[in-house]
């Protein structure tokens, strides 16, 4: 099956600084690949997905590469903010079952 | 309008008790899913169906875990005689299933925790 490796599993940056996150993935039939932002004790929202006809998209301060022959994508983050502040998961699907990563902790210190 | 919706919010219960846990999904949605998170965790796979096909339940633990989805909307997810191990926040999703487009809108979770 799928497997889906994401790093760092915990960033502390200054706000201001930007953050990257990245992931990797193995099932090279995988085609869709969101991003999920949980705030502490609220559920995971999407932020920005993209699918493998794109190299890079962008809204506002975040972005999303895709590099779908080194089978790997990362969320870019600038200028972040204290608000900003949650745990960000990556997820690949060629299925209808995504597979998400375990998980990045972004704590950003005003 | 209405977002997906998880019954109860928190549920406190005795070792060896079982549970019952509630998804409402988005309307039209036809896929849903269930997770489980504990503390800190990321993401567990449970259960995944899709409109009138048979669930995937690859992801269940146990035996103590079944999940019935009613009329291709409700969902609800059943765990018999619970262990503290069960002790996690246990989410839904809904999506719709369009070609390879599937965001998944996820509820706010029901909290569980087994004495």
């Amino acid at each position: 099956g799928e497997n889906v490796e994401q790093h760092p599993s915990t960033l502390s940056v200054q706000e201001g600084d930007s953050a990257v996150i990245k992931c990797t993935y193995s099932d090279s039939a995988s085609n869709y690949f969101p991003w999920y932002k949980q705030e502490l004790g609220k559920r995971p929202q999407l932020i920005i997905d993209i699918r493998s006809n794109v190299g890079e998209k962008k809204d506002q301060r975040i972005a999303v590469t895709l590099n779908k022959t080194a089978k790997h994508f990362s969320l870019h983050i600038t200028e972040t903010q204290p608000e900003d502040s949650a745990v960000y998961f990556c997820a690949s699907g060629g299925s209808y079952i995504p597979t998400f990563g375990r998980g990045t902790s972004l704590i950003v210190h005003p | 309008g209405a977002g997906v919706s998880q019954s109860p919010s928190n549920k406190v219960t005795e070792k060896g008790k079982d549970v019952e846990l509630r998804c409402d999904p988005i309307s039209g949605h036809t896929a849903l899913y269930w997770y489980r998170q504990s503390l800190g965790q990321g993401l567990e796979f449970l259960i995944y169906f899709q409109g009138n096909s048979a669930p995937d339940k690859s992801g269940l633990p146990s035996d103590r875990f079944s999940a019935e989805r009613t009329g291709g909307s409700v969902s609800t997810l059943t765990i018999q005689r619970t262990q503290q191990e069960d002790s996690a926040v246990y989410l839904c999703a809904s999506s719709v299933t369009s070609g390879r487009s599937y965001e998944q809108y996820f509820g706010p979770g029901t909290r569980l925790t087994v004495t």
